[in-house]
């Protein structure tokens, strides 16, 4: 069984549309996290949420919108993509207290053109 | 802010050489740290991690020592496996947030 799962695997889509990612984790974990990684293999978080709020918004557009519908899913939803959108989405999930020990799904590349 | 400082990949070898991937850290109070692997195709996976000074992690033949004199967790592993090819990431924990490292890619040759 697949512990922490995204779809879809890859996503191509022009300037200005709108998609969705998502996520979910059969972990039993309480805290799930979005991370961009960039061409570079740079990786950065940019939320995370423990038990359906909202606990970490790091400095990201407002054109990212996650929702977290229940504490097994994680969705990530980017309004008026842009060509700097294309990188590598990662979620990942934890328990609160062992928030270090995160589990990655296996990434969504998106390539915006 | 706190940050992780990396050596720059990719590190070539052949199978059975000895490794060492260099790390670095900046960060306020005393941080955990940690390694997590990436193998292609796949997302991280925590390797090992050390969360006071002095501390060793080790794990599938893999060690990292936690000087905080000199601020480094470098990783070492005796004889790489061509199956540890892979892109390796140093990170720390501080604060609620895990803060990466930009990854050092590892290509071992049979």
């Amino acid at each position: 069984d697949t512990a922490v799962s995204q779809t879809p695997k890859y996503l191509v889509t022009q300037m200005g549309n709108d998609k969705s990612i998502k996520c979910e984790q059969n972990l039993g974990h309480d805290t799930m996290y979005w991370y961009k990684q960039d061409s570079k293999k740079f990786l950065k978080i940019m939320f995370s949420y423990n038990n359906k709020e909202l606990i970490i918004n790091e400095t990201v557009p407002n054109r990212f919108s996650p929702k977290s519908p229940d504490k097994a899913h994680l969705n990530l939803h980017i309004n008026s993509l842009e060509l700097g959108d294309s990188a590598v989405y990662f979620c990942a999930s934890s328990l609160r207290g062992d928030s270090y020990e995160q589990y990655f799904g296996p990434g969504t590349r998106l390539t915006v053109t | 802010g706190d940050s992780v400082t990396q050596m720059e990949g990719p590190v070539t070898l052949s199978e059975e050489a000895f490794l060492t991937i260099n790390c670095t850290y900046t960060a306020t109070g005393y941080p955990s740290l940690f390694w997590y692997v990436q193998y292609p195709g796949e997302g991280l996976q925590l390797l090992l991690k050390a969360t006071k000074a002095d501390d060793k992690g080790s794990n599938k033949g893999f060690e990292a020592t936690y000087r905080k004199e000199t601020t480094s967790f470098h990783l070492e592993k005796g004889s790489v496996q061509v199956s540890d090819s892979a892109v390796y990431f140093c990170a720390l924990y501080n604060t609620d947030k895990l803060i990466f490292g930009t990854g050092t890619r590892l290509q071992v040759f049979p």
